[in-house]
């Protein structure tokens, strides 16, 4: 099955600055990467995704990068806040595959961002 | 709110018992989606239904069942519990394969204590 390993584990940023998070891939035929924002205590909350026929995605201060020949992917948040704080999971699946939506997803990264 | 509901919120219980966690999808979805968090693990995917049928299985134990009834609604069944079982437990829902690149939406967990 698709094994997907995500670094770092946990990153500290100081208030208006970059975080970025990044995800490997093992499958090719993965096609569909999303990303999700967990909050204490509650679910995962899809924040962007990208599709492999996609270089980019850019959504206010978030955007995402794929580099489908390496199988990996990225989380890029510009100017973080401190309500940006939270644990990010991404996530890779075969859309329209036998897997039917399944996501597999990587162990997470703790963002903590600093006033 | 991601429209999916799940309860409930809190269950504790002793080792042998048996529980239920109920799953209300999206307005619409059809697939619904069983996943285990745990610190250890991770984000693991047990169990996937589509309009009322099995889809797909992933690392769900034999004490474990799930069904999807014909409201749509799911539940997730754990018996002869034991402490590893401790965990919380997430459904999610999508559109279902009608849906290419299906997005999934979590609700906001049970937290499951074997005590």
């Amino acid at each position: 099955g698709e094994n997907v390993e995500q670094h770092p584990s946990t990153l500290s940023v100081q208030e208006g600055d970059s975080a970025v998070i990044k995800c490997t891939y093992s499958d090719s035929a993965s096609n569909y990467f999303p990303w999700y924002k967990q909050e204490l205590g509650k679910g995962p909350q899809l924040i962007i995704d990208i599709r492999s026929n996609v270089g980019e995605k850019k959504d206010q201060r978030i955007a995402v990068t794929l580099n489908k020949t390496a199988k990996h992917f990225s989380l890029h948040i510009t100017e973080t806040q401190p309500e940006d704080s939270a644990v990010y999971f991404c996530a890779a699946s075969k859309a329209g595959g036998s897997t039917l939506g399944r996501l597999y997803f990587g162990r997470g990264t703790q963002l903590t961002v600093w006033p | 709110d991601s429209g999916v509901t799940q309860t409930p919120k809190h269950l504790i219980t002793a080792t042998g018992q048996r529980v239920t966690l109920r799953c209300s999808p999206r307005s619409g979805d059809l697939s619904v989606y069983w996943y285990q968090q745990s610190l250890d693990q991770g984000l693991q995917f047990l169990i996937q239904y589509y309009n009322g049928e099995e889809r797909a299985k992933g690392n769900i134990l034999e004490r474990f069942s799930a069904q999807q009834f014909p409201d749509l609604h799911s539940e997730l069944n754990l018996s002869s519990l034991e402490l590893g079982d401790s965990a919380l437990y997430f459904c999610a829902s999508s559109a279902g394969p009608r849906e290419y690149y299906e997005k999934l939406f979590f609700g906001s967990g049970t937290q499951l204590s074997v005590l």
